[in-house]
């Protein structure tokens, strides 16, 4: 079975750092994108950035480029998303999505989503 | 790059058909035949209905189509049933050299 595995929950203070993950399983790993999805509470998605595990080819939004860093490490199938200094703006779902080569095919597999609060 | 305008909200009673508008600019939705659209039920990750503005992936069932006029994309259900109930988001690449991608605000199907 194809699958994105998310890390669980966190809750964080302002100003800590925090790396989520995510976990293919069931494919190959380096053949597809890996994109991060936010969805802040009670809001709509916003494409955060995509990376591609083969080389670490990473591309971010321009709303989010500086704020977050994509990794992905290829020998464990997982792609990671970091913050170095989190914000109580940060508060909100993640989620992570396969996306293939061509992007007509848009974001075929999505992890189940990781919470994240930052709260005082 | 702004996000894609959706309606906030539709309804239709079961049987019925509605349609969900998505629209962009010549820099995004107009320009790439590149659409997608995904369902979103309380609680749960998205789930994508429609890729390459038209297609189905797998599983998906029939009673789902897309289609894209200018710098407009469209979802129809038809024949609604009570599962449709769910947020719609579409999505487009906004090709650049940065290689950005947008979703629509979403909209809220509630099926009456």
């Amino acid at each position: 079975e194809v699958q994105l595995v998310q890390s669980g929950a966190e809750v964080k203070k302002p100003g800590e750092s925090l790396k989520i993950s995510c976990k293919g399983s069931g494919y190959s790993f380096t053949s597809y994108w890996i994109g991060w999805v936010r969805q802040m509470p009670g809001k709509g998605l916003e494409w955060m950035g995509i990376i591609y595990p083969a080389d670490s080819d990473t591309r971010y939004s321009p709303s989010f480029q500086g704020q977050v860093t994509i990794s992905a490490d290829k020998s464990i199938s997982t792609a990671s998303l970091q913050w170095s200094s989190l914000k109580a703006s940060d508060t909100a779902m993640y989620y992570c999505a396969r996306q293939p080569l061509d992007l007509a095919y848009g974001m075929d597999v999505w992890g189940q989503g990781t919470t994240v609060t930052v709260s005082s | 790059q702004s996000a894609l305008t959706q309606p906030a909200s539709v309804s239709g009673s079961p049987g019925q058909s509605i349609t969900i508008s998505c629209t962009g600019t010549s820099s995004d939705v107009g320009s790439y035949n590149l659409v997608s659209w995904y369902q979103q039920h309380p609680g749960k990750a998205p789930k994508l209905m429609i890729y390459e503005g038209s297609k189905r992936p797998s599983g998906v069932s029939n009673r789902f189509s897309g289609s894209k006029s200018g710098n407009t994309a469209s979802l129809t259900i038809s024949g609604l049933q009570a599962e449709d109930e769910a947020d719609y988001y579409c999505c487009s690449y906004a090709g650049n050299s940065t290689f950005d991608v947008v979703f629509g605000g979403g909209t809220k199907l509630t099926v009456l």
